[in-house]
């Protein structure tokens, strides 16, 4: 596709279980970001990929949250033994970027995923 | 201090105005500056960039970058209904550090009354 794609699009989940959220990212795009929107609040940074290395996880809320990536497309996010806290949007942006150099790319946004805690 | 602050609004602004939204960033060696246009529900949707100082103009838009003052504005001419969303700063990390990422302020939220 030509954009960002997220799925779900929707998740409710009970308290406890385990989440996957995915992210394919703009086809040739080398950096894919992971953010997080609680509603009425602005984007709070969780993790960016270089390729399909981490360089700056430093976002990450706790130690139930993870991430991978696989070479320069898809991303999952994977939160366990989810908390109410953890419901809001999540949202994944892509970029091209040159490793090393600043980011001047702008990001590209998925629709995100709304992951409701029950 | 936030990395990136914004006055949370709402601003609110006649149909024809000038809306001048501004943001201002802790890390002096910031190299990138953002602003995305969110509207309720939605997700940002960028609307310009700037990189060195001075203004740097689009259509009805003009972003303002001074360094020295760490300070970075967005002015919306000829301000319409249909602009009024929430706007979003953005500001990357300095050149040659170990990280990229991209820090978001929480947002201007803009009212153009008509």
């Amino acid at each position: 596709g030509a954009g960002v794609s997220q799925s779900p699009s929707n998740k409710v989940t009970e308290k406890g279980k385990d989440v996957e959220l995915r992210c394919d990212p703009i086809s040739g795009h080398t950096a894919l970001y992971w953010y997080r929107q609680r509603l009425g609040q602005g984007l709070e940074f969780l993790i960016y990929f270089q390729g399909n290395s981490a360089p700056d996880k430093s976002g990450l809320p706790s130690d139930r949250f993870s991430a991978e990536r696989t070479g320069e497309s898809v991303s999952t996010l994977t939160i366990q033994r989810t908390q109410q806290e953890d419901s809001a949007v999540y949202l994944c942006a892509s970029s091209y970027m040159l490793p090393g150099q600043p980011s001047n790319s702008p990001l590209h946004f998925g629709n995100g995923t709304r992951l409701t805690v029950t | 201090q936030k990395e990136v602050e914004q006055n949370s609004g709402p601003l609110s602004v006649p149909e024809g105005a000038i809306a001048s939204l501004n943001c201002t960033y802790s890390d002096r060696g910031s190299q990138s500056f953002f602003w995305y246009r969110q509207y309720s529900g939605k997700s940002p949707e960028l609307i310009m960039f700037i990189y060195s100082n001075g203004d740097k103009e689009d259509g009805r838009f003009t972003a303002q970058l001074n360094k020295a003052s760490q300070y970075v504005s967005l002015l919306i001419r000829d301000s319409q209904p249909s602009d009024s969303a929430t706007y979003l700063c953005a500001v990357n990390g300095a050149a040659g550090g170990a990280t990229n990422k991209l820090i978001f302020g929480t947002g201007t939220l803009l009212a153009v009354q008509p």
